[in-house]
């Protein structure tokens, strides 16, 4: 069974710190590694990485993947407040019945 | 607005009915999947259409069923309601292998 796990569940941080979070996966058929951002209701699309060692970035959000390892990280610098949320790591498996396996998420709270 | 739409966005129940939740996916989309998303188990994959075609099954229960509908709109129909069905659903539509497109969701409580 797929299985994504991310770390930590919760992270509390003060505007202007630097957060790293955590995804790590096992599953069959890989075919890419998405992170989302959730805050009161749809998540919405952040990254979507495939390859191995190359960084994706997004003004003050980056994020690598590591393919050997099965491992990803979102790196959040700057942090303000409206960088709160539920950030969800999910995993792309499959063929012609593809699908996205998510984990339970990092609630991320930046206080000012 | 994403350009998924789901309806309705809230549904209050007794235990033991059944619902319907409709889902009209991005123009141009093809697949579409529904998710439950709970408090303790997260962001759940039910199934997964495309085309009309039914293309993969997640965790979804025996009481649970759904369709996609020549248009491309799915529909998931959920019976025999028990309290711990209560969950937000999401449905998410996509043009292949990808990243998913997530509409609002339909908050569903059982009472």
């Amino acid at each position: 069974e797929d299985k994504v796990v991310q770390s930590p569940l919760s992270l509390v941080v003060h505007e202007g710190d630097t957060v790293t979070l955590n995804c790590s996966y096992e599953v069959t058929n890989f075919r890419s590694l998405l992170w989302y951002k959730q805050e009161k209701k749809a998540p919405t699309f952040l990254f979507m990485l495939t390859s191995s060692g190359i960084e994706k970035k997004s003004g003050r959000l980056s994020s690598i993947l590591d393919k050997k390892e099965l491992f990803s990280i979102l790196n959040i610098t700057a942090t303000q407040t409206g960088d709160s949320a539920v950030y969800l790591c999910a995993v792309g498996s499959g063929g012609s019945n593809y699908k996205l396996t998510f984990g339970k998420g990092t609630l991320l709270t930046v206080n000012p | 607005d994403s350009g998924v739409t789901q309806t309705p966005k809230h549904l209050i129940t007794a235990t033991g009915q059944r619902v319907t939740l409709r889902c009209s996916p991005r123009s141009g989309d093809l697949s579409v999947y529904w998710y439950q998303q709970s408090l303790d188990q997260g962001l759940q994959f039910l199934i997964q259409y495309y085309n009309g075609e039914e293309r993969a099954k997640g965790n979804i229960l025996e009481r649970f069923s759904a369709q996609q509908f020549p248009d491309l709109h799915s529909e998931l129909n959920l019976s025999s309601l028990e309290l711990g069905d209560s969950a937000l659903y999401f449905c998410a539509s996509s043009v292949g292998p990808g990243d998913l497109t997530f509409g609002s969701g339909t908050r569903l409580t059982v009472v």
